[in-house]
């Protein structure tokens, strides 16, 4: 079974500063999805950014930006230029590609990181 | 077009009762997958749905149970409801089942007395 570990129960940041959140995993698969999503007092989970495990590259979206490290397994995300709507709980999330015959698309989450913005 | 919407907002229980939890689908989506969130803590998969099939089912007793509609809406009903089962419940609708970003609704916050 996978598992997604997140050691940073809690982050805090600077408005306008530079923050990274941790995430390593656990699996056998060798073709995967990775993501973080964010969820605020809203309590809605809002997809951040997503990163296929087949790919090298890592990706991007705006102020966000993942290094994704597959032989260590390992999956951080950047948060540039913070601002103070970033404040919220994040989460790692790993979803198999179903190659290996998963049929169904479960995510398995950390325990989240709680990201406080600094005025 | 209107998001995943849930219902009802909050909900308090007493234990041993029964609850039921609502969920509507982004149009268009027809995979459901429900989620306990216990405070403090990622989310847990609990079921997901596919044309009105059951696809996958996480690690959580015969209490609990689920069924999707003809129009991909989707009920989740847990039975003797313990304490233990007080938590904040999440719908994720997708439109395929692989490979689909999954939309997330605002939940059901249970409480079990």
């Amino acid at each position: 079974a996978q598992t997604v570990t997140q050691s940073q129960p809690e982050m805090s940041v600077q408005e306008a500063e530079t923050v990274t959140l941790s995430c390593t995993y656990d699996t056998s698969e060798s073709d995967y999805y990775l993501f973080w999503y964010k969820q605020p007092p809203s309590r809605q989970m809002i997809l951040v950014i997503r990163q296929e495990a087949y790919k090298q590259q890592n990706a991007t979206e705006n102020r966000f930006s993942v290094n994704f490290q597959k032989a260590a397994k390992s999956f951080s995300l950047k948060i540039s230029d913070s601002q103070l709507g970033d404040a919220a709980m994040y989460f790692c999330a790993y979803r198999s590609s179903g190659a290996g015959g998963t049929s169904y698309g479960k995510l398995t989450f950390g325990q989240g990181t709680i990201l406080t913005v600094h005025p | 077009d209107a998001g995943v919407t849930q219902s009802p907002t909050h909900l308090i229980k007493t234990r041993g009762q029964q609850v039921t939890l609502r969920c509507s689908p982004i149009s268009g989506h027809k995979s459901v997958s429900w989620y306990q969130q216990v405070l403090g803590q990622g989310p847990q998969f609990i079921f997901q749905y596919y044309e009105k099939e059951e696809r996958g089912r996480g690690n959580f007793p015969d209490r609990f149970s689920a069924r999707q509609f003809p129009n991909y809406s989707s009920e989740l009903n847990v039975n003797a409801l313990l304490l233990g089962d007080s938590a904040l419940y999440l719908c994720a609708s997708s439109f395929a089942i692989q490979n689909s970003p999954l939309h997330f609704g605002n939940g059901t916050r249970l409480t079990v007395t």
